[in-house]
């Protein structure tokens, strides 16, 4: 299947600093990305849908001055986490369509476990 | 708006036996996709099985496979021969065409030898 690689693994960054999340498509355009954010034991919760060349939709409550994403390229989306505060620490996982597939399965990147310290 | 719910928290199976984990969703469209991922320690989201929503036969993948009940909305996942490998949290979800998967809340099973 397709892949999605997500980097960094894991990252620590200390309060007031911005952190970047990459995620790439490595074997297929990915046009739309999504970026899910998961606290220990709970649920994938969508934050926002990346859309390349476009500006992202972000889900309500999602602070899109807090959580910039960037959609430049087919296989590239970005989300940076400006100014991080301790409550931002959490898993992010970012998640894409091979639409080549016939718009069925979504695939996964391993996910970036961000501590604010 | 739609939903998922996943009323079982945790589950537990013995090797070998067979466990099925409960999923109900609320839309009122008519053509959509179900999904169930396993998530493991390591956090990578595996997609175990999916369903069209037009299809009336039920998927099938091996030792997993699904009783879709689209008039009650349900979507329960079957687990035959269960192996310790099975133990994770499993996350039932739908989606629309074109649109984000919308996840329940996760089911931890946990599989005993």
């Amino acid at each position: 299947g397709a892949v999605v690689s997500q980097h960094p693994s894991w990252v620590i960054c200390k309060s007031g600093t911005s952190v970047k999340i990459e995620c790439r498509s490595l074997d297929f355009q990915a046009t739309t990305m999504f970026w899910y954010r998961q606290f220990p034991k709970q649920s994938l919760m969508l934050m926002a849908t990346s859309n390349e060349g476009s500006k992202a939709t972000y889900e309500q409550g999602v602070e899109k001055d807090k959580f910039l994403i960037n959609h430049a390229s087919l296989t590239l989306s970005t989300l940076t986490v400006t100014s991080a505060h301790p409550e931002d620490s959490s898993f992010y996982i970012c998640s894409a369509r091979d639409w080549g597939l016939g718009n069925t399965e979504a695939f996964f990147g391993q996910g970036t476990r961000l501590t604010v310290v | 708006a739609q939903t998922v719910t996943q009323s079982q928290p945790e589950m537990s199976v013995q090797e070998a036996e067979t466990v099925t984990l409960s999923c109900t969703y609320d839309t009122s469209e008519s053509d959509y996709y179900l999904f169930w991922y396993k998530q493991p320690p390591s956090r990578q989201m595996i997609l175990v099985i999916r369903q069209e929503a037009y299809k009336q036969q039920n998927a099938t993948e091996n030792r997993f496979s699904v009783n879709f009940q689209k008039a009650a909305k349900s979507f329960s996942l079957k687990i035959s021969d269960s192996q310790l490998g099975d133990a994770a949290m499993y996350f039932c979800a739908y989606r629309q065409a074109g649109t984000a998967l919308i996840f329940g809340k996760g089911t931890t099973l946990s599989v005993s030898s």
